[in-house]
């Protein structure tokens, strides 16, 4: 399976911390592309990173890639509050389907 | 901004009833997505769709479910013959391009409860 694995599964920090979240997937990739859910609503895309980059920011937000690893990481920087959601890994490929791993669900307390 | 939308939020239905559940997707996009949900599970891949027909689909897909794009703005999923473990989220989603050079854009999700 070319699904994600999202590490931690829970994740619990103070505002203003940093977070950081982990994936791993298993066969070779175009695109990771990482998102948030909040609870009960849809995924929003966060960031994509391609194959052949090793890193992206976006504001708060710093992912890398590593292909030798099939792995990748989210770095949220001075958390917030606002930020507790679920964050998901997503690969692509050639084809036309999108595999989801089983998320980060990260708590930030105020 | 441009959004995806679903209805209806909600959905009841009993065992054995045949459910549609609708989307509008972004109306410059060309791919077209279902996923589900079991609550507190991972987000997992139904359908994709493309050019008036489905392009990949998984194991989950069987003979109960179908998609369809009736006008050039919704595209909806039938679920023929519904059972328990189909209650989920169900979420559309649409992408501008493939999945190997777009984000998807997704709706809200329809929440299917079967009793």
């Amino acid at each position: 399976s070319q699904q994600g694995e999202e590490d931690p599964q829970a994740l619990s920090i103070q505002e203003g911390e940093n977070a950081t979240m982990n994936c791993s997937y298993k066969t070779s990739i175009n695109n990771l592309q990482w998102y948030r859910q909040n609870s009960g609503r849809g995924l929003v895309h966060l960031i994509l990173i391609r194959s052949n980059e090793r890193e992206k920011h976006s504001g708060r937000l710093r992912v890398t890639l590593d292909t030798s690893k099939k792995s990748s990481s989210l770095l949220i920087t001075a958390s917030r509050a606002a930020d507790t959601a679920s964050y998901f890994c997503a690969t692509g490929n050639t084809g036309n389907q999108f595999y989801f791993g089983t998320g980060t669900s990260l708590t930030v307390i105020p | 901004e441009p959004e995806v939308t679903q209805t209806p939020s909600h959905q009841v239905t009993q065992m054995g009833q045949e459910v549609i559940l609708r989307c509008v997707p972004i109306s410059n996009h060309l791919y077209f997505y279902w996923y589900r949900q079991i609550l507190g599970q991972k987000v997992e891949f139904l359908v994709s769709f493309y050019n008036n027909e489905i392009s990949e689909k998984s194991e989950i897909f069987d003979d109960q479910f179908s998609v369809e794009r009736p006008d050039g703005s919704n595209f909806t999923l039938k679920i023929r013959s519904t059972k328990l473990e189909d209650s989920a989220m169900y979420f559309c989603a649409s992408s501008q391009g493939s999945t190997g050079n777009s984000p998807l854009h997704f709706g809200n999700g329809t929440r299917l409860t079967v009793t």
